[in-house]
């Protein structure tokens, strides 16, 4: 069974631009997370979707933004890029079914690198 | 608001020595735990968790953790280091859900890690 892909694997943006991660989750799992990895540090939660609907949002500025499709893959944009953002980001999946929300499976990440 | 904390950022063994990676947790609902470990340029891949049931839970690749309500941890141990285990170890606590319809836990909070070198 496939796991959680990402797209793209490596980015390298200016200041000012935009970006937009793509997260396929693992087949049957209804919701998304993503999470911000910067170097030398655990990952931090931005937002997680459940069923195509905004369930948790971290202490992320509003340059940060997410949906999920009907087929529960799931999309994270970025505005006004920021030397600051350059991470690694994280997208996981959980919840086959009510209750099982609780372990998610990350994917590899997208680098991001803002120059 | 919950937080992890893990004792020591860097910890170095022999081959075949073995492994203790400290996490301790602050959560002001009973705790879900987990273990993750990344490796180089790689996503996080989960080692073992803990919901609910025996407190003393096993993992991939013979690693195990027990969760101490009343110390308010989850130290991750394996028996014998093996070379294969060089990376960087994460222990997080899960938040409760924010919506009604849903109690599914939600968003993790990640400690800061502890890297693992193993020496021959």
């Amino acid at each position: 069974d496939a796991g959680v892909t990402q797209s793209p694997t490596h980015l390298i943006k200016t200041r000012g631009q935009h970006v937009t991660l793509r997260c396929s989750p693992i087949s049957g799992h209804k919701s998304v997370s993503w999470y911000q990895q910067v170097l030398g540090q655990g990952p931090q939660f931005i937002f997680q979707y459940y069923e195509k609907e905004e369930r948790g949002r971290g202490n992320f500025p509003d340059r940060f933004s997410a949906r999920q499709f009907p087929n529960y893959s799931s999309e994270l944009n970025v505005n006004a890029l920021l030397l600051g953002d350059s991470a690694l980001y994280l997208c996981a999946s959980s919840g086959g079914g009510q209750g099982s929300l609780e372990t998610q499976y990350f994917g590899p990440g997208t680098r991001l690198l803002v120059l | 608001a919950q937080s992890v904390t893990q004792l020591g950022s860097h910890v170095s063994v022999s081959e075949g020595a073995l492994v203790l990676l400290r996490c301790n947790y602050s959560s002001s609902v009973p705790p879900y735990l987990f273990w993750y470990v990344q490796y180089p340029n790689q996503g996080l891949q989960l080692l073992l968790k803990y919901t609910t049931g025996a407190t003393l839970v096993k993992g991939i690749n013979g690693f195990e953790a027990e969760f101490k309500k009343s110390e308010t941890s989850f130290h991750l141990t394996k028996p014998s280091a093996h070379m294969s285990d060089a990376a960087e170890y994460f222990c997080a606590v899960s938040d409760w859900g924010l919506g009604t319809r849903d109690t599914g836990r939600r968003a993790l909070t990640f400690g800061s890690g502890t890297r693992l070198q193993v020496q021959p």
